[in-house]
C-alpha cells in the first residue's frame, strides 16, 4: 500500500459525459501527479500540481483539467468523453516538487461506452 | 529527459538471477537512473535509483558502468511474484528544482516460470 488513495476504483460512462476522478496523496506529500495508461499509448504523464499550483503539463487534452485543493487532494476532470479516453488513470504523489521517486495510487479504470 | 531502450520481454525460471539492461546513450551529467516495477492493473512502484557504480537494496541491485550509457537491474533469485513490467527512467533527481514528470517507455515484461 503506497498511501495514495484514488476513487472511484471503476467508472463506466457514456461518450459525451463528464467525470471526476479523485486522489488523496500520502500524508505530508505536496506534489500530485496524474498519469494515463492505455494499451496503445503506455503510461503517459498528464499534469503535476505542487502545493496547490500547477507545476508541469504533459500530454493532457484540453477536455481534461485538474486542480489541487488546500487540503492537497486533487481531482482530475474529464469532459466530452470519447471512446479513446478509456484507460487506467493513476495518481502519484511525492514529498517535494521533483525527484524520481513517486508513490502511485491503485488507479481508476475508466470505461467509456 | 534522456531516451531509454530496454528489451520488450524476458523470460526466466524461479530461483534464477535476472538482469535487465537499459541503454541511455544521451544521459546528462545531472541525470539519475531509476527503475520502477508494475503489476497488472496496479500503479508503478519505485524499486531503485542510482547515479554511478553499484546500488543495492533489499529488492534489487543496480549496476552502472563508468560511462553511464547503460545500466543493469539485477533481481536475485526471482519468484513467480516478480512477473511484472519493469521500467527504466533517466532524469534529474534534484528535488529542489526539477519538474517531477516521469517519462515511462514501454518497459520490459518479465515473466517468471515455475
Amino acid at each position: 500500500d503506497s498511501g495514495v488513495t484514488q476513487t472511484p476504483k471503476h467508472l463506466i460512462t457514456a461518450t459525451g459525459q463528464r467525470v471526476t476522478l479523485r486522489c488523496s496523496p500520502r500524508s505530508g506529500d505536496l506534489s500530485v501527479y496524474w498519469y494515463q495508461q492505455s494499451l496503445d499509448q503506455g503510461l503517459q504523464f498528464l499534469i503535476q500540481y505542487y502545493n496547490g499550483e500547477e507545476r508541469a503539463k504533459g500530454n493532457i487534452l484540453e477536455r481534461f483539467s485538474a486542480q489541487q485543493f488546500p487540503d492537497l487532494h486533487s481531482e482530475l476532470n474529464l469532459s466530452s468523453l470519447e471512446l479513446g479516453d478509456s484507460a487506467l488513470y493513476f495518481c502519484a504523489s511525492s514529498p517535494l516538487a521533483g525527484g524520481n521517486e513517486q508513490f502511485f495510487g491503485p488507479g481508476t479504470r475508466l470505461t467509456v461506452l | 529527459l534522456a531516451k531509454t531502450t530496454q528489451p520488450i520481454s524476458m523470460d526466466s525460471y524461479e530461483g534464477q538471477e535476472v538482469n535487465i539492461t537499459c541503454s541511455h546513450n544521451n544521459i546528462a551529467t545531472n541525470d539519475y537512473i531509476t527503475w520502477y516495477q508494475q503489476f497488472p492493473s496496479q500503479g508503478p512502484r519505485f524499486i531503485i535509483q542510482g547515479y554511478k557504480t553499484k546500488v543495492t537494496n533489499e529488492v534489487a541491485s543496480l549496476f552502472i558502468p563508468a560511462d553511464r550509457k547503460s545500466s543493469t537491474l539485477s533481481l536475485p533469485r526471482v519468484s513467480l511474484s516478480d512477473t511484472a513490467v519493469y521500467y527504466c527512467l533517466v532524469g534529474e533527481a534534484d528535488r529542489g528544482s526539477t519538474l517531477g514528470r516521469l517519462y515511462f517507455g514501454r518497459g520490459t515484461q518479465l515473466t517468471v516460470w515455475p
